[in-house]
């Protein structure tokens, strides 16, 4: 069954710098997301992303955050420059788009730890 | 606007005894309903959705949920909760959005006792 992937399953940095997440949604998904949560907290929405351009964004997704899908199977999560705040496990998601089923199929996540 | 409400943060059974987590919705429009479970330092696990279909819904490892529209609700249950079970749960809505953004509940952390 195809999977979303992404890469690296943990990734540690220093405060200020960039970081770049990397995620491969299922081929044929056309919506993209990303979640961040923080440990012991819930999950929160950050970004969906559908035609190359962001649809919708939560407060939370300021200018330190970017998205961006280069090629036709990578999304990327970028943080230009990384706080303490900024750890946490970032999941990827994709939703195929068509039909009445609204179901995100959900990567095993980037553990984010910011030194 | 979507939101979802899990009703405990914490559940505590014995083992061979009933799980029940409870769940309540709101949306504008016919949601999208889906329960995760997440052990610790693990990703999200997928145990059941409700898409329309029918109203009771079967999972993986023995969970249910049933889909209540006049109660805005959908509480998962398992008959029989076994000590792999202990997890932590998160109820979710998805769909009510052009962007059909997934919004989940602030999650129910399932105890099981011995």
């Amino acid at each position: 069954e195809p999977e979303v992937t992404q890469t690296p399953s943990h990734q540690v940095t220093q405060m200020g710098q960039e970081v770049i997440l990397r995620c491969v949604p299922i081929s044929n998904h056309l919506y993209f997301y990303w979640y961040r949560q923080i440990l012991g907290q819930k999950v929160e929405f950050l970004v969906s992303f559908y035609n190359n351009e962001i649809s919708e964004k939560s407060e939370i997704f300021d200018d330190q955050f970017s998205v961006e899908r280069p090629d036709g199977s990578n999304f990327t999560l970028k943080i230009r420059s990384t706080k303490l705040e900024d750890s946490a496990m970032y999941f990827c998601a994709s939703r195929r788009g068509t039909g009445i089923s609204y179901e995100q199929y959900f990567g095993p996540g980037t553990r984010l730890t910011v030194t | 606007a979507q939101s979802v409400t899990q009703l405990d943060s914490h559940v505590s059974v014995s083992e061979g005894t009933p799980v029940l987590l409870r769940c309540n919705y709101s949306s504008s429009y016919s949601p999208s309903l889906f329960w995760y479970v997440q052990h610790p330092n693990k990703g999200l696990q997928l145990l059941l959705k409700y898409t329309s279909a029918a109203t009771l819904v079967k999972g993986i490892n023995g969970f249910e949920a049933e889909f209540k529209k006049s109660e805005t609700s959908f509480h998962l249950t398992k008959p029989s909760a076994h000590m792999s079970d202990a997890a932590e749960y998160f109820c979710v809505v998805s769909g009510n959005t052009n962007a059909g953004k997934s919004t989940f509940g602030d999650g129910t952390t399932l105890t099981v006792k011995p």
